[in-house]
C-alpha cells in the first residue's frame, strides 16, 4: 500500500545548525512524484519541491538541499545555516501514475514540525 | 486572482448549527481537494473531486458532512448540525488536470470554531 511516514514529529534546533527532515515512502509503483511542503504558522502550505521516481540527482536550492534515494525509498530534506524563518512544519508527499485510489494518487506524510530558536 | 481563494476565513458557529465553507479553485485546474487540520495534527484528506468524475468521499468522516462542486469549478463543504470536535482548518487545494505529477495549490484555510 502507498505510504508516507516522517517519523520525526518534532524537530528544535538552535540557529545556524543544519538540521535534516526524513520522509520515508512505500509504493508499489515504477512511476511516481515526491513533493514537499511547507507550512509556516502563517497555515498556508507552499510548495517546495518536487522529484520524479527516475531522477535521483540530489538538488540544492540556496540553503535547501533534497537527497532522494530510491534504494531506501526516502527523500530527505536537509536545510543548511537554519534560521528562525525556517520554523514551520514540513509535509513529505507522493503522487503516483498507475495505482488509482482514493485521494487522486496523492497521499501526505503526517508532517514534522521545525522550531529554529535564536 | 490567480491563487486559490477560500471564503470566509474564520467562522464561529453554536453548536448544532449548519456551516458552509467555500472554495474557489486556480482556474482551469479539474482537480478539488478538501482536508482538514486540527491542532498541531497533519493534513487529514476529506473529498477529492476530479472533473465530472464522481468524487472520492472517502475521507468524509461522518454523515454530517457534505460537499459539492458545481460547474466543475466552485466546491461547498457543508457541515451539518456542527459538534465541537468539528473546529479545525478546512484546507482546500486545487491541482491542474489529473496531474499526478503537479502539486498542489492551497488555499489560505477556513478557521472554524465550534462553540
Amino acid at each position: 500500500a502507498q505510504k508516507v511516514t516522517q517519523a520525526q514529529t518534532e524537530i528544535s534546533v538552535v540557529e545556524k545548525e543544519d538540521v535534516t527532515l526524513d520522509c520515508v515512502y512505500e509504493t508499489r509503483d515504477t512511476t511516481y512524484y515526491l513533493f514537499w511542503y511547507k507550512q509556516p504558522p502563517s497555515g498556508e502550505l507552499v510548495f517546495l519541491i518536487r522529484r520524479n521516481s527516475f531522477d535521483e540527482q540530489n538538488e540544492i536550492s540556496g540553503r535547501y538541499s533534497w537527497n532522494f534515494q530510491k534504494s531506501t525509498s526516502s527523500f530527505n530534506f536537509t536545510i543548511t545555516a537554519s534560521q528562525v524563518v525556517d520554523s514551520a512544519v514540513y509535509f513529505c508527499a507522493l503522487s503516483e501514475l498507475n495505482y488509482g485510489g482514493s485521494q487522486g494518487n496523492l497521499i501526505f506524510g503526517k508532517g514534522t514540525k521545525l522550531s529554529v530558536k535564536p | 486572482g490567480a491563487g486559490v481563494s477560500q471564503s470566509p476565513s474564520n467562522k464561529v458557529t453554536e453548536k448544532g448549527k449548519d456551516v458552509e465553507l467555500r472554495c474557489d479553485p486556480i482556474s482551469g485546474h479539474t482537480a478539488l481537494y478538501w482536508y482538514r487540520q486540527s491542532l498541531g495534527q497533519g493534513l487529514e484528506f476529506l473529498i477529492y473531486f476530479q472533473g465530472n468524475s464522481a468524487p472520492d468521499k472517502s475521507g468524509l468522516p461522518s454523515d454530517r458532512f457534505s460537499a459539492e462542486r458545481t460547474g466543475g469549478s466552485v466546491s461547498t463543504l457543508t457541515i451539518q448540525r456542527t459538534q465541537q470536535e468539528d473546529s479545525a482548518v478546512y484546507l482546500c487545494a486545487s491541482r491542474r488536470d489529473r496531474g499526478w505529477n503537479s502539486p498542489l495549490h492551497f488555499g489560505n484555510g477556513t478557521r472554524l470554531t465550534v462553540t
